[in-house]
């Protein structure tokens, strides 16, 4: 099936600090990608939708400046946490759609910042 | 909008049991219908899907079944694992954008 890898797996950061993930789609091209965030143990929490060659759309409540989102080519997202401060601390998580809105998720990116 | 309900958790279950996780729904239109499953420190996993009413999705011996009747979209494993412990998200898609909406989600519990 699709795969879609992230990375870094895990990063600890100093507050202040801006920290990249990326997100690849690794056997498909994808148009489209999702970024979400989940705080432990809870639901997914939609961020902000990536569109290769074009902006990206964000959720209400969501810092566009705070999350930068670049949809680089046809397999690759990245968001980059500007300024991360410990309350950005949370599991972010990227998927992009596949055949009949099947989601395909990477495995996400653990972000702590001290 | 669009919405998920899903049973709060967490479920603690003994091996081989009977599991439900109930699901409904809020939606327009006819949306997909989806049950992923997060194992722990990793990312969402499709476990079933069932994209029209009546449809039956089944995956490693879990069912759910698409009743338009009552929105609802429960899951069912017949004997539990061990291995079964993950949390379990419902969720729907539809009308165009790709768009996923998920429930709160069900942590379970499957003890030996």
């Amino acid at each position: 099936g699709a795969v879609v890898s992230q990375h870094p797996s895990r990063v600890i950061c100093k507050s202040g600090t801006s920290v990249k993930i990326e997100c690849r789609s690794l056997d498909f091209q994808a148009t489209t990608m999702f970024w979400y965030r989940q705080f432990p143990k809870q639901s997914l929490m939609l961020m902000a939708t990536s569109n290769e060659g074009s902006k990206a759309t964000y959720e209400q409540g969501v810092e566009k400046d705070k999350f930068l989102i670049n949809h680089a080519s046809l397999t690759l997202s990245t968001l980059t946490v500007t300024s991360a401060h410990p309350e950005d601390s949370s599991f972010y998580i990227c998927s992009a759609p596949g055949l009949q809105e099947t989601q395909y998720f990477g495995p996400g990116t653990r972000l702590l910042v001290l | 909008g669009d919405s998920v309900t899903q049973m709060e958790g967490p479920v603690t279950l003994s091996e081989e049991a009977f599991l439900t996780i109930n699901c409904t729904y809020t939606a327009t239109g006819y949306p997909s219908l989806f049950w992923y499953v997060q194992y722990p420190g990793e990312g969402l996993q499709l476990l079933l899907k069932a994209t029209k009413a009546d449809d039956k999705g089944s995956n490693k011996g879990f069912e759910a079944t698409y009743r338009k009747e009552t929105t609802s979209f429960h899951l069912e494993k017949g004997s539990v694992q061990v291995s079964d412990s993950a949390v379990y998200f419902c969720a729907l898609s539809g009308g165009g954008g790709f768009k996923t909406i998920f429930g709160a989600g069900t942590r379970l519990f499957v003890k030996a």
